[in-house]
């Protein structure tokens, strides 16, 4: 069965500090990986999606993901968090239904 | 006017109440989804209907009792729900339906349950 591991429930940081959030998958065929954000009191909102070619995708905000098949991890990056960064973050791969993580709860303090 | 909108955002209902949550989609998408997002948990599917029709219940108990009128409404009717019912009740479409269109889900904000 397919699954997602979101290895930190909860990850404080600094502003204009660097963050990862980290994603890990299992799956025995080819996935479609995804993160999506959460802001306070509102729905999901898609990051960045990676489905073929280069394994280091961009997305809005100002992150990035990587995939890396041999550790199968989609790590969720970005080099400088703002205040507004703070949000529920979920990870996701796709297979024959979209599958969720546990979600990641980025603090950004001042 | 937002992509996926929910109505209505909160409710509040006894255990006897019937209930409908009701969710719009205005980007032309053929998909649509129900979600459940209780805390601590990873969001459960409930839901899939595509061009109207569902093609997925993922053995949700016949107390939620979805109904897709048209490719842009998607209803959940509630009727004797139990207080772990209590969570947030997303809904989300995409253009197509299946994992090889590779499909990007867009979501709604949800409406918070909470089951007396």
């Amino acid at each position: 069965a397919q699954s997602v591991t979101q290895l930190d429930s909860q990850v404080p940081v600094f502003e204009e500090a660097p963050v990862e959030l980290r994603c890990n998958y299992s799956s025995s065929v080819s996935v479609y990986l995804f993160w999506y954000v959460q802001y306070p009191n509102q729905g999901l909102q898609l990051l960045l999606k990676y489905l073929s070619g280069s394994t280091l995708v961009k997305g809005i905000n100002g992150f990035e993901a990587e995939f890396n098949k041999s550790q199968t991890s989609f790590h969720l990056r970005k080099p400088s968090v703002h205040i507004s960064d703070t949000a529920e973050y979920f990870c996701a791969v796709l297979t024959d239904k979209l599958i969720f993580g546990t979600g990641t709860r980025l603090q950004v303090f001042p | 006017e937002t992509g996926v909108t929910q109505t209505p955002r909160h409710l509040v209902m006894g255990m006897t109440n019937k209930k409908s949550l009701k969710c719009e989609q205005h980007l032309g998408h053929n998909a649509m989804y129900w979600y459940k997002q209780s805390a601590k948990k990873p969001l459960e599917l409930m839901f899939v209907y595509s061009l109207e029709e569902r093609v997925e219940n993922n053995s949700v108990p016949s107390r939620f009792s979805p109904e897709c009128p048209n490719s842009s409404h998607l209803f959940l009717h509630l009727h004797t729900l139990q207080p772990e019912d209590s969570a947030l009740y997303l809904c989300a479409s995409s253009q197509e339906w299946g994992q090889d269109l590779q499909e990007t889900q867009y979501f709604g904000p949800g409406t918070r349950l909470l089951v007396l």
